[in-house]
Parts: C-alpha cells; sequence; structure tokens
C-alpha cells in the first residue's frame, strides 16, 4: 500500500514565523503536490514537483515555497506565516509510470496538517 | 478556464437510501475524471475515475459515468450506508504532471 506521512496533524504557530510542513511517500513515485483546503473552496494547488529539484507553481503559490531535495521527500515552507494561511494543508504523490493513463493517474493523499496562525 | 461544479450539501440521506451526487465540469481536451472520497479526520482517497468518454468507474457500490455530451460525471449509489458518510469530491486532470482540478466537496451525512 502506498503511504503518504505528514509531519504533524495539528500545528499552531504565530504571525511572522517560518512554517515547514513535511510530507514522506514510500512508493518512489516522481509527482508530489501540496494543495491547501479550505470550506466552500474545496482543494487548491499550492505547487507541485515532478521530479527532484523540479518545482512548479499551482493555483495559490503566492506566500509559500517548496523544497524537494530527494524524491520521497516534499516540503512546503511558509516563509513568514500570515492568519490568512490558517487551513489544513494536505500532501500527495502520484506515479508517472503508466505512460497510457499519464492524465488518469491516481494521486495518493497524506492524512493532512491542520495550521492555525495565531 | 477549467472547472468542476458539484452539489452544495450537506446531503441528508437515511440508510438504504438512492444517493446522487452531481458534477459537471468545464475543461479543455479530453480530462480523466475522478471522485475522492474524506471520512473524518482523514485524508482523501481515490473512490473511483474514469478515463474517457462513457467510461463506466465503480468501486464500493458507487458508480460514475463519463458523458461527454453533458460534461458530467454524477456519482450515484444504489443503497447507502453510514458509514458513507463523508466528503466526496469531484475532480478532473486535463494537463501533463496529473494536476487535479477540484469541486468544493458535498458532504454526504447518512442516518440510522
Amino acid at each position: 500500500d502506498v503511504k503518504v506521512t505528514q509531519s504533524s496533524r495539528y500545528l499552531v504557530k504565530r504571525t511572522g514565523e517560518k512554517v515547514f510542513l513535511e510530507c514522506v511517500q514510500d512508493m518512489d513515485h516522481e509527482n508530489m503536490f501540496w494543495y491547501r483546503q479550505d470550506p466552500g473552496l474545496g482543494l487548491r494547488l499550492i505547487y507541485f514537483s515532478y521530479d527532484v529539484k523540479m518545482k512548479e507553481k499551482g493555483d495559490i503559490p503566492e506566500g509559500y515555497s517548496v523544497s524537494r531535495e530527494k524524491k520521497e521527500r516534499f516540503s512546503l515552507i511558509l516563509e513568514s506565516a500570515s492568519t490568512n494561511q490558517t487551513s489544513m494543508y494536505l500532501c500527495a504523490s502520484s506515479s508517472t509510470s503508466n505512460k497510457r493513463e499519464r492524465l488518469g493517474e491516481t494521486q495518493y493523499f497524506g492524512p493532512g496538517t491542520r495550521l492555525l496562525v495565531l | 478556464g477549467n472547472s468542476v461544479t458539484q452539489m452544495e450539501g450537506p446531503v441528508t440521506l437515511s440508510e438504504e437510501a438512492f444517493l446522487t451526487i452531481n458534477c459537471t465540469y468545464t475543461a479543455t481536451g479530453y480530462p480523466s475524471l475522478f471522485w475522492y472520497v474524506q471520512y473524518p479526520g482523514e485524508g482523501l482517497q481515490l473512490l473511483l475515475k474514469a478515463t474517457k468518454a462513457d467510461d463506466k468507474g465503480s468501486n464500493k457500490g458507487f458508480e460514475a459515468t463519463y458523458r461527454k455530451e453533458t460534461t458530467s460525471f454524477h456519482l450515484e449509489k444504489g443503497s447507502v450506508q453510514v458509514s458513507d458518510s463523508a466528503v466526496y469530491f469531484c475532480a478532473f486532470s486535463n494537463t501533463g504532471f496529473q494536476k487535479l482540478v477540484f469541486g468544493t466537496g458535498t458532504r454526504l451525512l447518512v442516518s440510522p
């Protein structure tokens, strides 16, 4: 079974703090994703990565950065946390091994980190 | 632009009732379509998917058919259980790297 783990289930931080959210997957997946989930807005893509050291902006990258130094690990960084970044953060991974289903690959999600910025 | 519209919840049903959650999409090209489910306190997990027109995805008694002519992918189940209570997300992917576009989610509450 694919397993995606996130470093914390709950985090409380203060405005202006630098925040690191870590995600690790154990299935040698090429692609990794960071989403935030907010009521009434669904999931929105922040950043994704299709290979080590590669990153691409998603739909809402402002205020965030990412790091992928190893294939299994994808970190989301809030350089200076703000209250509007209070949210649920979900990490996901997927494989590109099946070229015929390039668009149909399943994304596997971690349990989420609920971040509160005070 | 790309978007997914799904019915607002919560949808409240009694056990063994019939379920339909509507989903329509706006996308260029030939997207793959997905339903993901989020049980309380958990991350999302794939429920079913369909990768081309007229395909039917099915899993755990849930079904959805890829209707290109109506750009829809409605989720159905003939007899819901209390354990089906969760939030259901419709999504599609139509670009490289499998980027997903999600709907806002529909909460389903099933009572005994």
